[in-house]
C-alpha cells in the first residue's frame, strides 16, 4: 500500500528558472492539495483538486505558479521564473474526499533557489 | 485574515508526563479542528480531530478538547514518550470550502 509519492525530493535550481514539482496520491483519493512549508513555519495553503477540477486555488500566489491534475490522479505543481523567495518545502497530500480533517501528506519536495 | 495560531511555540517535558499543547482559532464557522505531528524532515500526520458540536474527543494516549466559548483547542498526551517528539500543528476546517488552514506549530520535545 503506497501512500503519497512526491518527485523529487530535492531541486535545486537558479533564479529565473522554471521547475516541475510532482505528486502521486492515494490510488482512489478523489481530493488532492499543495501546501508550503517555509522553514520553521506552518504549512502556507496553496491549492486542491476534487477530481481533476480546482475548486480553491486562491493560495496560489502569484501568477508564476499554477498546477493540474490529470486522470483524477497525477498532480503537476510548476513554478515558472522562479524567485527566492519560492525557497520551501512543497508538501501534497491527498484524501478520500473533501471536507475531512484527515489528509494523508507525502514527504515534501525541497525547493532552493539560487 | 482569519488564521489559527499557537500560544507557545516550544514545550519541553520530561518522559512520563502528560503533555499539553494549546491552540487559539479565529473563526467561529470552523466546523471541525484537527492535530498534526510532524517529524523531522516528514509530511504532516494525523493524529486526532473533533467536530465543532464536540467538546471532547479521546484517542489512543491523546485527548483533544474544544473550548468554543474562547475559541480554544488543545491536545494532550498522556504518558509523553521520546517518540512523541515532533512539531504539532493545530488546523481548521469547512469554514473556507474544503481547504484546511493550519497554525504555525508547537515544538515538543521529550527528555529522556
Amino acid at each position: 500500500g503506497a501512500g503519497v509519492s512526491q518527485s523529487p525530493s530535492n531541486k535545486v535550481t537558479e533564479k529565473g528558472k522554471d521547475v516541475e514539482l510532482r505528486c502521486d496520491p492515494i490510488s482512489g483519493h478523489t481530493a488532492l492539495y499543495w501546501y508550503r512549508q517555509s522553514l520553521g513555519q506552518g504549512l502556507e495553503f496553496l491549492i486542491y483538486f476534487q477530481g481533476n477540477s480546482a475548486p480553491d486555488k486562491s493560495g496560489l500566489p502569484s501568477d508564476r505558479f499554477s498546477a493540474e491534475r490529470t486522470g483524477g490522479s497525477v498532480s503537476t505543481l510548476t513554478i515558472q521564473r522562479t524567485q527566492q523567495e519560492d525557497s520551501a518545502v512543497y508538501l501534497c497530500a491527498s484524501s478520500p474526499r473533501v471536507y475531512t480533517g484527515e489528509l494523508f501528506f507525502g514527504e515534501g519536495s525541497r525547493l532552493t533557489v539560487l | 485574515g482569519e488564521s489559527v495560531g499557537l500560544h507557545l511555540p516550544t514545550l519541553s517535558v520530561q518522559e512520563g508526563d502528560n503533555s499539553i499543547i494549546n491552540c487559539a482559532y479565529s473563526n467561529s464557522a470552523s466546523d471541525y479542528f484537527i492535530w498534526y505531528k510532524q517529524e523531522s524532515g516528514k509530511g504532516p500526520q494525523f493524529i486526532i480531530d473533533i467536530r465543532s458540536n464536540m467538546d471532547k474527543r479521546q484517542g489512543q494516549r491523546v485527548t483533544v478538547l474544544l473550548n468554543k466559548t474562547v475559541k480554544h483547542l488543545s491536545l494532550q498526551i498522556a504518558a509523553t514518550q521520546p517518540g512523541d517528539s515532533a512539531v504539532y500543528f493545530c488546523a481548521e476546517g469547512g469554514s473556507q470550502g474544503g481547504k484546511l488552514i493550519f497554525g504555525q506549530g508547537t515544538e515538543l520535545s521529550v527528555k529522556p
